[in-house]
């Protein structure tokens, strides 16, 4: 399987807490991505990170992509109970554009 | 506002049945995929298209089949049902260069 993984599988913070997540992957990559997805919903976009770039910044988000150890991480700033949801890193693989997504955070914030 | 939609919400087969589950996505997009989720699995792909008759096979493409006859559609089709086949199964597309994905609300089948 080419899929990632991400930890903690779970991470539970309180609100004002900053949150940070990690996601490991195995293959060369165009792109990295974070998305959210809420319970039992569909997954919604975060922020896109290419290959050639080490960190970006959207609002209180951060993602920071080390190619050499095929990883990244996924800071969240000052949480909000609003945030709470799974949070899954995807590579876009060269090629074909294949989308692979990893195994998820499920982050909980409490007020 | 962009759009992918998956023909149901909740589904209910019984095994040995053979499924369709629909994609359609308003956005002109190249590549569509088909994943499906469960527990502490994260999303696994099935299968995904980058054009209009072409398909890959993903990760865990065993029992399923697609189609792609028009660019905005993509079926997913499992063959025979299976109860090892109840999950959440999710659609998504790409525009060729972007790389984000627009999801569709999912679809939930039971086989019982």
């Amino acid at each position: 399987s080419q899929q990632g993984e991400e930890d903690p599988q779970a991470l539970s913070i309180q609100e004002g807490e900053n949150a940070t997540m990690n996601c490991s992957y195995k293959t060369s990559i165009n792109n990295l991505q974070w998305y959210r997805q809420n319970s039992g919903r569909g997954l919604v976009h975060l922020i896109l990170i290419r290959s050639n770039e080490r960190e970006k910044h959207s609002g209180r988000l951060r993602v920071t992509l080390d190619t050499s150890k095929k990883s990244s991480s996924l800071l969240i700033t000052a949480s909000r109970a609003a945030d709470t949801a799974s949070y899954f890193c995807a590579t876009e693989n060269t090629g074909f554009q294949k989308l692979v997504f990893g195994t998820g955070t499920r982050l909980l914030v409490s007020p | 506002d962009v759009k992918v939609t998956q023909s149901s919400r909740y589904l209910v087969k019984r095994t040995g049945e053979k499924v369709f589950l629909e994609c359609v996505q308003d956005m002109d997009h190249e590549n569509m995929f088909w994943y499906r989720q469960d527990p502490g699995l994260g999303l696994r792909l099935i299968y995904f298209s980058y054009d209009v008759k072409m398909k890959e096979k993903g990760d865990i493409p065993e029992g399923y089949s697609v189609s792609r006859e028009k660019k905005e559609r993509f079926s997913l089709i499992l063959e025979s049902a299976s109860t090892n086949q109840t999950s959440m199964y999710l659609c998504a597309s790409t525009y060729r260069g972007s790389g984000e994905a627009f999801f569709g609300q999912g679809t939930r089948l039971t086989v019982v």
